[in-house]
């Protein structure tokens, strides 16, 4: 199985463009996650979804949007980018949120912003 | 407000034995993950730690204090291919992951 896929690999866009990270997972896990990494500092959840058609925020939810229209899928979107949104993306996925599942990451998503 | 602290990089030597240490504050607490994440890649789950003591899985183990607010993750018989950063990261009351930066460790021959 594929696990999880993100898309695109890397990207780099101007700002005050508008951009949409996809996420995509095949496990039929009920709880997705969105995270940025930065170098020095921990991963930092960005936004989260419990189960398809709901959406909570996380630690760093300015300037992010997210939507679950059903399982698999759970897109981020910058309506604006800012160069401080800059970093790594990560999806991830688990069972349920807040088990003792792991949880399961995407490849990640490279991107700057000029 | 929630931590978490591990070193920043640690060396060791091919076959050696390291101890990577994390120690955290945190609101409420529902079980402690260690990752490996290797450079450019993503993490991959290597530990959960919910109950005081020591949990063994071939070449890695994991130690949890919770009155100390403490975790290691020791790794023994070392090899090239465990270079790589590892996350340690807590549950909180809130059932959210709080991660620290994360340690590089550096395998030398």
């Amino acid at each position: 199985t594929a696990g999880i896929t993100q898309a695109p690999t890397s990207q780099i866009l101007a700002a005050g463009r508008s951009m949409t990270l996809r996420c995509t997972q095949d496990m039929r896990h009920n709880a997705m996650y969105w995270y940025r990494q930065d170098l020095g500092l921990g991963l930092r959840l960005i936004h989260y979804s419990n189960t398809a058609g709901t959406t909570g925020k996380g630690e760093v939810p300015d300037g992010y949007s997210v939507s679950r229209a059903n399982t698999d899928d759970f897109p981020l979107t910058l309506a604006s980018a800012v160069p401080s949104q800059t970093s790594v993306y990560f999806c991830a996925s688990s069972p349920v949120r807040g088990g003792t599942d792991t949880q399961y990451f995407g490849p990640g998503t490279r991107l700057t912003v000029l | 407000g929630q931590n978490i602290d591990q070193p920043t990089e640690m060396t060791a030597t091919e076959g050696a034995i390291v101890q990577i240490n994390c120690t955290y504050q945190t609101s409420g607490f529902n079980g402690l993950f260690w990752y490996q994440q290797h450079a450019g890649e993503a993490p991959t789950f290597l530990s959960y730690n919910v109950l005081d003591g020591l949990e063994e899985k071939g070449r890695f183990s994991s130690f949890l204090s919770r009155s100390k607010g403490y975790s290691y993750l020791l790794l023994k018989e070392l090899q090239m291919k465990d270079s790589a950063s590892y996350l340690c990261a807590v549950m909180d009351s809130n059932y959210q992951l709080i991660w620290g930066a994360g340690t590089k460790l550096i395998i030398k021959p």
